[in-house]
């Protein structure tokens, strides 16, 4: 039974470019979160998609865009990167969006901003 | 829910100790907590959870308490090995499953 799954590993990316990350949920989960987590603190929630629409948001500019797909993967989008936007990226994902569904967590996406 | 900065507490054990990790948590709706074990460079590794209705409940080497008059939370690890050793994080679900995240512990495991 595969974990969440996340691409790519580490990337660097210089300001003001996009990225997009992506995440391939747990085996039978249909809701995926992303978090994004800084260097020595917690993660913090970014938005959360179920049934293929954004169901809640964390206070993120609008820079940070997401997608969900029939299949439930989902990717994660970035635009204009700030040196701020360097973090671990993090994928959950969960069954049916509702409390308390165990939470998974992928091992994320590292991205570096220079 | 409020996440602090770069210095972390730091908890110190010996091995084949029993160790607890505290957390407060902030909203008094929250109605699911979960432990996360964090090690260096990898995402979240689920614990063991707790519903609201619970007061306690047991893992394998692991026990979760919870109060919900002082919105306080426990994890307590039995006899304590150097693979335990990692950054411990709380998390109270909100609303519909998303986590608002604790500060953070680092437990270190003395040999």
């Amino acid at each position: 039974d595969a974990g969440v799954t996340q691409s790519p590993t580490h990337l660097i990316k210089t300001r003001g470019q996009q990225v997009t990350l992506r995440c391939s949920p747990k085996s039978g989960h249909d809701t995926v979160s992303w978090y994004q987590q800084a260097l020595g603190q917690g993660p913090q929630f970014i938005f959360q998609y179920y049934e293929e629409e954004e169901r809640q948001r964390g206070n993120f500019p609008d820079r940070f865009s997401g997608h969900q797909f029939p299949n439930y993967s989902s990717e994660l989008n970035v635009n204009a990167l700030l040196l701020g936007d360097s973090a671990l990226y993090l994928c959950a994902s969960s069954l049916g969006g509702t409390s308390g569904n165990t939470i998974y967590f992928g091992e994320g996406s590292w991205l570096t901003v220079v | 829910g409020e996440n602090v900065g770069l210095h972390l507490p730091t908890l110190s054990v010996q091995e084949g100790d029993n160790s607890i990790i505290n957390c407060a948590y902030s909203n008094s709706a929250s109605d699911y907590f979960i432990w996360y074990k964090q090690e260096s460079g990898k995402g979240p590794q689920f614990i063991i959870d707790i519903r609201s209705n619970m007061d306690k409940r047991q893992g394998q080497r692991v026990t979760v308490l919870l109060n919900k008059t002082v919105k306080h939370l426990s994890l307590q690890i039995a006899a304590t090995q150097p693979g335990d050793s990692a950054v411990y994080f709380c998390a109270e679900n909100e609303y519909g499953n998303k986590l608002v995240f604790g500060a953070g512990t680092i437990l270190r495991v003395k040999s």
